[in-house]
């Protein structure tokens, strides 16, 4: 099973600011089969990034992912108030389990 | 407009069933595998189980493997979990999920909440 670990646990910024949102595998994830998802509270998941670094369909440039192998990155280019919620990174590849990382808090300094 | 529903939560003892169902509709539901992810209170994603387009291949989590059943309807455009020998552990919200052509999970629903409790 593939570990995903993300990080930081929890990241302060302001509106307008550059967030950097760490994702790094046990195992290399083979064929980028890496996604990004953001989760604010009551409601469903959105995909925001897939095969490391497309953007899902509505999702606004400022939001891009890069990444392979085992070290993957988030990049918010200017937060958004909106922007502010938990958000996730699972690898996909070959069989399940698909493994989720454990969460990086987007949160208004 | 895609769109999942996902119903049958509540509150069950452990050691009880309980049948959760997923009423999906705006898109081809047999040409899509599916699957169920959850969410214990204030915890990260856990995937939970899938099953592909024609229910040949299903596949669990370690954790529920032996406990829970996965099936989908397509003719009702339907996806059920039947989750068996309930842990308090497998207190969660219990998400339904598409996976898309690109194979990651493109559409969620809303989420039934599980609590399992004495």
């Amino acid at each position: 099973e593939i570990v995903l670990t993300q990080s930081p646990g929890t990241l302060s910024l302001s509106p307008g600011e550059r967030a950097t949102l760490s994702c790094r595998a046990s195992q290399s994830v083979s064929g980028t089969y890496l996604a990004w998802y953001q989760h604010k509270p009551g409601q469903a998941p959105r995909l925001l990034i897939y095969g490391a670094s497309s953007r899902a369909t509505g999702i606004p440039d400022r939001f891009s992912g890069s990444g392979s192998g085992t070290d993957f990155t988030l990049t918010i280019s200017r937060l958004e108030p909106e922007d502010f919620a938990v958000y996730y990174c699972q690898q996909y590849a070959g069989s399940p389990p698909y493994t989720f990382g454990q969460g990086t808090k987007l949160e208004i300094k | 407009e895609v769109q999942l529903v996902e119903s049958g939560g509540g509150l069950v003892q452990p050691g009880r069933s309980l049948r959760l169902s997923c009423a999906a509709s705006g898109f081809p539901f047999d040409d899509y595998a599916m699957h169920w992810v959850r969410q214990v209170p204030g915890k990260g994603l856990e995937w939970v189980s899938g099953i592909n387009l024609k229910s040949g291949a299903v596949a669990y989590a370690d954790s529920v493997k032996g406990r829970f059943t996965i099936s989908r309807d397509n003719a009702m455009n339907s996806l059920y979990l039947q989750m068996n020998s309930l842990r308090v552990e497998d207190t969660a919200l219990y998400y339904c999920v598409r996976r898309s052509g690109s194979f990651c999970f493109d559409y969620w629903g809303q989420g039934s909440l599980v609590t399992v409790s004495s």
